[in-house]
């Protein structure tokens, strides 16, 4: 089955800097990797999403890219806000079904 | 707006006990998601059911059953509770053909 692994698992920056979040993922035949992000005492929600036939997406100051070469997908996020603080967690799914794999989630801290 | 509501937001039970973790939701979807949410492990699917009657299991089932008597409703059942089911359960709905999954706000179960 599919295996996804997220990095890094806690990641602080300062305001107005940018914060990146890498996944990897081990099965070929995935085509679509979402990103959901959870606020503290709120389920996880979708930002963006990106399917294997597009490189990269863009929406505001959220953007993901695809390598599917590498089998590695990454959220990029500029200008961070501290209402961008919460917990991050790619997710891939494989053509066949509709489950998600989740990676194991990035908790982002922004400081004022 | 989409809801996905889970009866209780903190449960604490004792090691034995039956537990039923209730999640409804009101977009008509057809697909519904149980998952336990532990740190470092994101999300892990335990059971989906993807029409009324209908379960699969996910990656983690051991120890779980479920129950979808009707469209609208997904019940996870721990048979005898054990200490190591204590975690955050998030709920979720999908309709067919789509991608977005919706999360419900989650359970947190302390099993002692």
């Amino acid at each position: 089955g599919e295996n996804v692994e997220q990095h890094p698992s806690t990641l602080s920056v300062q305001e107005g800097d940018s914060a990146v979040i890498k996944c990897t993922y081990s099965d070929s035949a995935s085509n679509y990797f979402p990103w959901y992000k959870q606020e503290l005492g709120k389920g996880p929600q979708l930002i963006i999403d990106i399917r294997s036939n597009v490189g990269e997406k863009k929406d505001q100051r959220i953007a993901v890219t695809l390598n599917k070469t590498a089998k590695h997908f990454s959220l990029h996020i500029t200008e961070t806000q501290p209402e961008d603080s919460a917990v991050y967690f790619c997710a891939g799914r494989s053509a066949a079904g509709n489950k998600l794999t989740f990676g194991g989630g990035t908790r982002v801290l922004v400081k004022p | 707006d989409v809801k996905v509501t889970q009866s209780s937001r903190y449960l604490v039970k004792r090691t034995g006990e039956k537990v039923f973790l209730e999640c409804v939701q009101d977009m008509d979807h057809e697909n519904m998601f149980w998952y336990r949410q532990d740190p470092g492990l994101g999300l892990r699917l335990i059971y989906f059911s993807y029409d009324v009657k209908m379960k699969e299991k996910g990656d983690i089932p051991e120890g779980y059953s479920v129950s979808r008597e009707k469209k609208e409703r997904f019940s996870l059942i721990l048979e005898s509770a054990s200490t190591n089911q204590t975690s955050m359960y998030l709920c979720a709905s999908m309709g067919t053909n789509k991608n977005i999954q919706y999360f419900g706000a989650g359970t947190r179960l302390s099993v002692l």
